[in-house]
């Protein structure tokens, strides 16, 4: 079954931790995405991976980290110098824009609470 | 940058009734136009996309868009919603910088509910 897991579910974390969420993708495409979602400021951008080894910051990167050692794969951290943590986080993949296919694909998002 | 304006925050209609979500975005050139959607509980999936060509685009489930290059609009429609429909609406928009395709913006979400 293709598609994007992300885990875990729902995330509980101390303020001041480290915490790192899991984004794993088996439909073989080059790009992956991390996007913030908020209610009422629809989905923004933290970082973005178009290709193995290199990644790119979106609009609210600060507080954040990511790496991208494996295509299938796109960890993001949020540190504990992010201000406000707690938020829903949704992963995403897309091939690389070919023939002006460029749709993406998103997990079902990881619930992070920091108290 | 871009930016992508969805003017209905919530939207409530009853079962029948016809529905529009309106979009508007701010860059002149070549755009791909994209709708998603998020029921409760659920993905976020596409609803339907536009790259080229008709400019009434057909998605799944009933609902269509159409592209006005001249107004920079791409809002979506649905001629009678069901329940069922009830879930949150993202338009998102990428643009072509000559061969290069930019990232995706998303706006900032309808909230349809639909009473029974």
């Amino acid at each position: 079954d293709g598609g994007i897991t992300q885990s875990p579910k729902y995330l509980f974390r101390k303020e001041g931790q480290n915490v790192t969420l899991s984004c794993e993708q088996n439909l073989n495409h080059d790009a992956m995405y991390w996007y913030r979602q908020d209610p009422g400021q629809g989905l923004r951008l933290i970082y973005y991976s178009q290709i193995v080894n290199d990644f790119q910051k979106g609009d609210i990167a600060e507080g954040y980290s990511v790496s991208r050692e494996k295509k299938e794969s796109f960890p993001l951290t949020v540190t504990s110098a992010q201000k406000n943590p707690t938020a829903f986080y949704l992963c995403a993949s897309s091939h690389p824009p070919l023939g002006g296919s460029y749709e993406q694909y998103f997990g079902p998002g990881t619930r992070l609470t920091v108290t | 940058a871009q930016s992508v304006s969805q003017h209905n925050h919530h939207v409530i209609l009853s079962e029948a009734a016809s529905l529009e979500l309106g979009c508007n975005y701010s860059y002149g050139g070549t755009v791909n136009l994209f709708w998603y959607v998020q029921y409760p509980g659920q993905h976020l999936q596409l609803l339907l996309k536009y790259f080229s060509g008709d400019p009434l685009v057909k998605g799944i489930k009933g609902f269509e868009a159409e592209f006005i290059k001249s107004k920079f609009s791409f809002n979506l429609r649905k001629p009678s919603v069901q329940w069922s429909d009830t879930a949150e609406y993202f338009c998102a928009v990428n643009a072509w910088r000559g061969s290069t395709l930019g990232r995706l913006y998303f706006g900032r979400g309808t909230q349809l509910t639909v009473w029974p």
